[in-house]
């Protein structure tokens, strides 16, 4: 079955520190990845995406993910955390054949502590 | 630009009613999404249109729920005879190509509550 799965439904880091926000993939094709972040109230705005070219990936404000074919990984990290990164962040894939929908992990909470 | 938007922000209704939710996608985007996030469920699919092809209905969880495209531009919703378990945001999202990896853009959502 094709999945994603988000280690740690929610995460606190203090401002300052490293991020670390978990995402697994299951798949028996191809995958795109995607990592999405939600903000209170709002839509889903993308971070960066994977597309089988470069395994790492940069992405806005500081973001970037290692796509780890053998690991069937896509962590996203940012060396140092801001209280504007307070947000949910959803992993999320796609796949080269099969349906065109996201398919989404459960998404993490970010909390910044100040 | 515009970005994807979406009518109502939030729609009360008490069970047994119809609704509809509709969706703006961003011009010239040939595809559109709708998504369902609730607490128990996460995100999930349930329909996509690309241009004028069939809808894939995949991931619609009951009968009760349809939508439409109307000249591969605004969709609409509708959820007939609401129960409380459909209360959750609507999401939509457009998208500009059919390639699996193109950024979809997502509306800030339809918050439906049955009462």
């Amino acid at each position: 079955a094709q999945s994603v799965t988000q280690l740690g439904s929610h995460v606190s880091v203090s401002e300052g520190a490293l991020v670390l926000l978990r995402c697994n993939y299951s798949s028996s094709v191809p995958p795109y990845l995607f990592w999405y972040v939600q903000y209170p109230n709002q839509g889903l705005q993308l971070l960066l995406k994977y597309t089988s070219a470069a395994t790492l990936v940069k992405g806005i404000n500081g973001f970037e993910a290692e796509f780890k074919k053998s690991e069937t990984s896509f962590h996203l990290t940012k060396p140092s955390a801001h209280m504007s990164d307070a947000a949910e962040y959803f992993c999320a894939v796609t796949f080269q054949t099969g349906a065109n929908n996201l398919f989404f992990g459960t998404g993490t909470r970010l909390t910044v502590i100040p | 630009g515009a970005g994807v938007s979406q009518s109502p922000s939030n729609k009360v209704t008490e069970k047994g009613k119809d609704v509809e939710l509709r969706c703006d996608p961003i011009s010239g985007h040939t595809a559109l999404y709708w998504y369902r996030q609730s607490l128990g469920q996460g995100l999930e699919f349930l329909i996509y249109f690309q241009g004028n092809s069939a809808p894939d209905k995949s991931g619609l969880p009951s009968d009760r729920f349809s939508a439409e495209r109307t000249g591969g531009s605004v969709s609409t919703l509708t959820i007939q005879r609401t129960q409380q378990e459909d209360s959750a945001v609507y999401l939509c999202a457009s998208s500009s190509r059919l390639a699996r990896n193109n950024e979809q853009f997502f509306g800030p959502g339809t918050r439906l509550t049955v009462l």
